[in-house]
């Protein structure tokens, strides 16, 4: 079984600051490691996956994600932060089939200007 | 991307009453459809997966006969709250994966109000 751990319910950075937003999966077998954001009242949109490549992924809106196995993390960074980053954000975990998908308890983003 | 449209965006039902909410994968074919619930300032809870012409698999604690899952066609799926009531409120969320597909495409989500 899969599941996934998110640190922090709420983080909070300063506009231009660095974002890390934590997450620790647990499973039994490779897994897929994926980050979304929710934006309120909206459907959730894919930042970057893991897919048993390369361990730094690379996403969109300036997002990165290291995948480390020791660690079992697949922490969430940003070098500076936006006021257009302040949102929710899951981490998620599915097998190898992608036949079961779970999400963390989410991040909510917060961003002082 | 793929894109997957899910509709209504809001509905007000009245207590008792059923309701359904539509997934279609716009682009792709969508061999595997996920459905979840998601509860104000909380994550995403799955409440079944299905594959095209089976029936779904409801996780634990979800009512099977309470929430009706279809998925009839490579490109809809649908989820019927039937006999609502102000408890089933809450945030609806279909996902959908292609064959072979490493990554479930989201929907707009559904806002159910019962009242």
């Amino acid at each position: 079984a899969q599941s996934v751990t998110q640190l922090g319910s709420h983080v909070s950075v300063s506009e231009g600051a660095l974002v890390l937003l934590r997450c620790n999966y647990s499973s039994s077998v490779p897994p897929y490691l994926f980050w979304y954001v929710q934006y309120p009242n909206q459907g959730l949109q894919l930042l970057l996956k893991y897919t048993s490549a390369a361990t730094l992924v690379k996403g969109i809106n300036g997002f990165e994600a290291e995948f480390k196995k020791s660690e079992t993390s697949f922490h969430l960074t940003k070098p500076s932060a936006h006021m257009s980053d302040a949102a929710e954000y899951f981490c998620a975990v599915s097998d190898f089939g992608g036949n079961q998908f779970y999400f963390g308890t989410g991040t909510s983003l917060t961003v002082i200007p | 991307g793929a894109v997957v449209s899910q509709h209504p965006s809001r509905v007000i039902c009245k207590s008792g009453t059923s309701v359904k909410i539509e997934c279609r994968s716009l682009d792709f074919q969508a061999t595997t459809m996920f459905w979840y619930r998601q509860f104000p300032k909380q994550s995403l809870m799955l409440m079944a997966t299905s594959n095209e012409g089976s029936k779904a698999t409801y996780e634990q604690g979800v009512e099977k006969d309470k929430f009706l899952i279809n998925h009839a066609s490579l490109t809809l799926s649908t989820l019927t709250v039937t006999s609502a009531h102000p408890e089933d409120s809450s945030f609806y969320i279909c996902s959908a994966r292609g064959q072979g597909g490493t990554e479930a495409f989201f929907g707009q989500g559904t806002r159910l109000t019962v009242v």
